[in-house]
């Protein structure tokens, strides 16, 4: 079975830092490009970023560009998100998700979220 | 960057059927996703590349994409359906690839 279990999030000031984790489990993990979603309260989906199966290749949000940054650790199974220079807009449930196919990204499973605040 | 428009909601009777579009510019031209949200929880997947259909959503879920508009049907609508639904593609052609849609409220009255 599938899982993915999202950690890291908290209440952090404007301006500070979180690296959140996602520990993945019930497939090969290295085989597969993941990304991150978030969702604000209240509003829609927003895609955060992505990376390959391997991690040679990064995609990002134009929101999140320069502040954020993915990674992976295949040894370890785990999905990383490092975010920076954080504002009130980037309050949100973030999502890991994977990806089962390419060249099309889209996510066929979903962790159940961690939430970031972002308040002073 | 692509934009995806939905209509904030979708309203329907049990037993009729539902359908629920995304426009976006020749969006025939990309594979188009959907996603069934309902409250406190996490998205499922429930068409993928256009009209494809993992295998535990019924089949009463079809999807479909021409010219400018993407449409998830639903057919024989349940009181379980009620939930937001989000089209989503990858623009490959964009430094932004990633794009889903402002999402739409389905009620089943």
């Amino acid at each position: 079975e599938v899982q993915l279990l999202e950690s890291g999030g908290g209440l952090v000031q404007p301006g500070g830092s979180l690296r959140l984790s996602c520990a993945a489990s019930g497939f090969t993990f290295s085989t597969y490009p993941m990304s991150w979603v978030r969702q604000a309260p209240g509003k829609g989906l927003e895609w955060v970023s992505s990376i390959s199966s391997i991690g040679g290749v990064t995609y990002y949000a134009e929101s999140v560009k320069g502040r954020f940054i993915i990674s992976r650790d295949n040894s370890k199974n785990t999905l990383y998100l490092q975010i920076n220079s954080l504002g009130v807009e980037d309050t949100a449930v973030y999502y890991c998700a994977k990806v089962p196919t390419w060249p099309s990204y889209h996510f066929d499973y979903w962790g159940q979220g961690t939430l970031v605040t972002v308040s002073s | 960057s692509y934009v995806l428009t939905q209509s904030p909601s979708v309203s329907v009777a049990p037993g009729q059927t539902a359908r629920i579009t995304c426009g976006g510019n020749n969006i025939v031209t990309k594979s188009v996703h959907w996603y069934q949200q309902k409250p406190g929880q996490a998205p499922v997947l429930v068409i993928y590349y256009d009209n494809d259909r993992p295998s535990a959503i019924p089949d009463r879920f079809s999807g479909s994409n021409s010219g400018n508009t993407a449409t998830l049907t639903i057919s024989r609508v349940e009181a379980g359906d009620e939930a937001d639904y989000y089209c989503q593609v990858w623009d490959d052609s964009s430094d932004h690839p990633g794009v889903f849609g402002g999402g739409t409220k389905l009620t089943v009255l």
